[in-house]
């Protein structure tokens, strides 16, 4: 089983701020790679696929990089919407979950 | 654009078994996989096995192997999920999910359902 590592646990931030994000994998993954973000009481929302491609309707403060073992989520400016909890998803063999990192207001 | 909506909250006993239906609407539902992830407290997302409606095949993860069905009604556009043996670790949100990948699993899920809770209590 792929094990994915988020860091940090949590981002304390103000809005406007750049929330940047880890995922780092036991093993590659090539670009194999989600991002979701998750609202308490909600199911996830994807917003990127394949480590760097936004899902329909993301908006382009959000942007994926990285590929083998390590990847990054980028928000450029953050809005009061954006808090939440961000999780990566891996798809070699079947999928697995980060542990998540959360953003929370400063 | 289309919906997944499941079935109420359920509470179960230790050892019995429990069926979490998704019906999708305003969309095709029998082209697209649907999937099946649970996030137990504090812990986190699990994926459990899916099925494309279109070729009746469900695909388990090995972790659920043996206690899990997943089938898919065409007819009414709705997947089903069964676990059995429960055990007070299967407490968890229940989640359905459509597949971005069309008659293939891409593993990334671009619409989900509301969740639906499992308790299994004695």
């Amino acid at each position: 089983e792929i094990v994915l590592t988020q860091s940090p646990a949590t981002l304390s931030l103000s809005p406007g701020e750049r929330a940047i994000f880890s995922c780092r994998a036991s093993q590659s993954v090539g670009s194999y790679l989600a991002w979701y973000q998750q609202k308490p009481g909600q199911a996830p929302r994807l917003l990127i696929y394949d480590a760097s491609n936004r899902a329909t309707g993301i908006p382009a403060r959000f942007s994926g990089s990285g590929s083998g073992t390590d990847f990054t989520l980028t928000i450029s400016s953050l809005e009061p919407e954006d808090f939440a909890v961000y999780y990566c998803q891996q798809r070699t063999n079947w999928p697995t979950f980060g542990g998540g990192t959360t953003v929370e207001i400063k | 654009q289309v919906q997944l909506v499941q079935s109420g909250a359920e509470v179960k006993k230790p050892g019995s078994s429990v069926k979490v239906s998704c019906k999708a609407s305003g969309g095709t539902f029998s082209s697209h996989a649907i999937s099946w992830v649970r996030q137990a407290p504090g812990q986190g997302h699990e994926w459990m096995g899916g099925i494309i409606p279109l070729f009746g095949t469900p695909n388990y993860a090995q972790n659920f192997q043996g206690r899990v069905t997943i089938i898919a009604d065409e007819s009414t556009s709705t997947a089903y999920m069964e676990l059995s043996s429960l055990r007070s670790e299967d407490t968890a949100v229940y989640y359905c999910a459509r597949d971005m990948g069309l008659l293939r699993f891409s593993y990334y899920m671009d619409v989900w359902g509301q969740g639906t809770t499992v308790t299994v209590s004695s």
